[in-house]
């Protein structure tokens, strides 16, 4: 069974960067689609960016369309998220999931981003 | 883009209570919805896909139905673990929205 773990949370500045890293392990992550969702604590759960389990395809919800970039190293079994021009309304926890037809089988145990000056 | 409107925000009920939870879904989205547990601190979890289907481990106290908008979350008892936040999904259609979740509480 694959465990997910996210890593790279910060607090940073508004307009600033941050890159956030899944780790894959007990099972290898070229299997898998990938999705990032996040969470503003006590609030409801985002969709942020899907990449397929090749890397080929990538999509992003608008609020976050070109600033931020899914990638992944299947060699390595990691996912990445690259966040640029970061601003108040991105900070919550940031999840990594397994995706297969529109289902998040698994999550890990999240990342916390705060944007504030 | 599909809307997801889960109701009512907050069920506050008793354990042993029968918990129906609600989502409902700006357009059709026939049996595509999921349902996701998140107990306090923790990540979500998948309890129900394609709106009635229960994931591995889920006790059958869970059960899912609807079709097109208008979908219902049933737990027919509560458990003590059970007290949690409840969210739906819809992956009918790009982007594959949530709901605003439901919170389950102790009365």
């Amino acid at each position: 069974e694959i465990k997910l773990v996210e890593s790279g949370g910060n607090l940073v500045q508004p307009g600033g960067s941050l890159r956030l890293s899944c780790a894959a392990s007990g099972d290898t992550l070229r299997s898998y689609d990938m999705n990032w969702a996040r969470q503003v604590p006590g609030k409801g759960l985002e969709w942020v960016a899907h990449i397929t389990a090749s890397g080929d395809t990538k999509y992003y919800a608008d609020s976050v369309r070109g600033r931020f970039t899914v990638s992944r190293d299947n060699a390595k079994n990691s996912l990445f998220l690259q966040m640029n021009s970061l601003r108040a309304d991105d900070a919550g926890v940031y999840y990594c999931a397994t995706h297969r037809s529109g289902i998040y089988y698994t999550w890990g145990q999240g990342t916390l981003v705060t944007v504030s000056s | 883009e599909i809307v997801l409107t889960q109701s009512p925000a907050t069920l506050s009920l008793s354990p042993g209570d029968r918990a129906t939870l609600s989502c409902r879904a700006s357009q059709s989205v026939g049996t595509s919805l999921n349902w996701y547990q998140q107990r306090p601190g923790q990540a979500p979890r998948l309890l129900i896909y394609d709106a009635s289907d229960r994931a591995t481990g889920i006790p059958p106290r869970f059960s899912g139905s609807g079709s097109g908008t208008d979908f219902t979350l049933t737990i027919s008892s509560l458990e003590p673990e059970d007290f949690a936040i409840y969210h739906c999904q819809q992956r009918s259609k790009w982007p594959h929205a949530f709901g605003g979740g439901t919170k389950v509480e102790i009365k």
